[in-house]
């Protein structure tokens, strides 16, 4: 089956500008995770989505970051008025979240931010 | 609450020997423990689990893990490295209470010909 796709895989904007990230997850998967990865970086965590739940926003690091996810499914991760410092690599990952889950995360191929 | 702590952000082997990745983690319930591997310019990729079933956990390209409750320990090895190897690599363990999981820093693991 198809895994977690990431559009676009490559977006270059100009600094002040705003740009939406789009995650599809696993299909019959509840959860669905934001994450930042700096160059040379590890994982920095930005929001997670659970079911109908509210999602858990704790990591989101300023008020230009927000994350929809529609229909428990596709999620839209947007940066408004973007800046250099946002330049980085913007990985979405989806989970199974049922009674037998061990929680293994699924990855997308993430989409590569540049600021200039 | 959990941590992981990765010894190390660079490891360098060279090809044939032995590779041996160090996570340490700090979980107040029985843990579920994870590593990935990241190629270059890719997504995360589930490298091995650990479960709670055998202490000694097989992964894909020859990969395995052995988990050790006394040493609060899950450190990935592999007999032989391959050039193929070189990638960045994650360890996490499950949250409690929640779904998510708590990410080591990662490890880059250099390959020398």
């Amino acid at each position: 089956g198809a895994g977690v796709s990431q559009s676009p895989s490559n977006k270059v904007t100009e600094k002040g500008k705003d740009v939406e990230l789009r995650c599809d997850p696993i299909s019959g998967h509840t959860a669905l995770y934001w994450y930042r990865q700096s160059l040379g970086q590890g994982l920095e965590f930005l929001i997670y989505f659970q079911g109908n739940s509210a999602p858990d926003k704790s990591g989101l690091p300023s008020d230009r970051f927000s994350a929809e996810r529609t229909g428990g499914s596709v999620s839209t991760l947007t940066i408004q008025r973007t800046q250099q410092e946002d330049s980085a690599v913007y990985l979405c990952a989806s989970s199974y979240t049922g009674v037998s889950s061990y929680n293994e995360q699924f990855f997308g191929p993430g989409t590569r931010l540049t600021v200039l | 609450a959990q941590s992981v702590t990765q010894l190390g952000s660079h490891v360098s082997v060279s090809e044939g020997a032995l590779v041996l990745l160090r996570c340490n983690y700090s979980s107040s319930v029985p843990p579920y423990l994870f590593w990935y591997v990241q190629y270059p310019n890719q997504g995360l990729q589930l490298l091995l689990k650990y479960t709670s079933a055998a202490t000694l956990v097989k992964g894909i390209n020859g990969f395995e893990a052995e988990f050790k409750k006394s040493e609060t320990s899950f450190h990935l090895t592999k007999p032989s490295a391959h050039m193929s190897d070189a990638a960045e690599y994650f360890c996490a363990v499950k949250g409690s209470g929640n779904y998510q999981l708590i990410w080591g820093a990662g490890t880059k693991l250099i390959i020398k010909p």
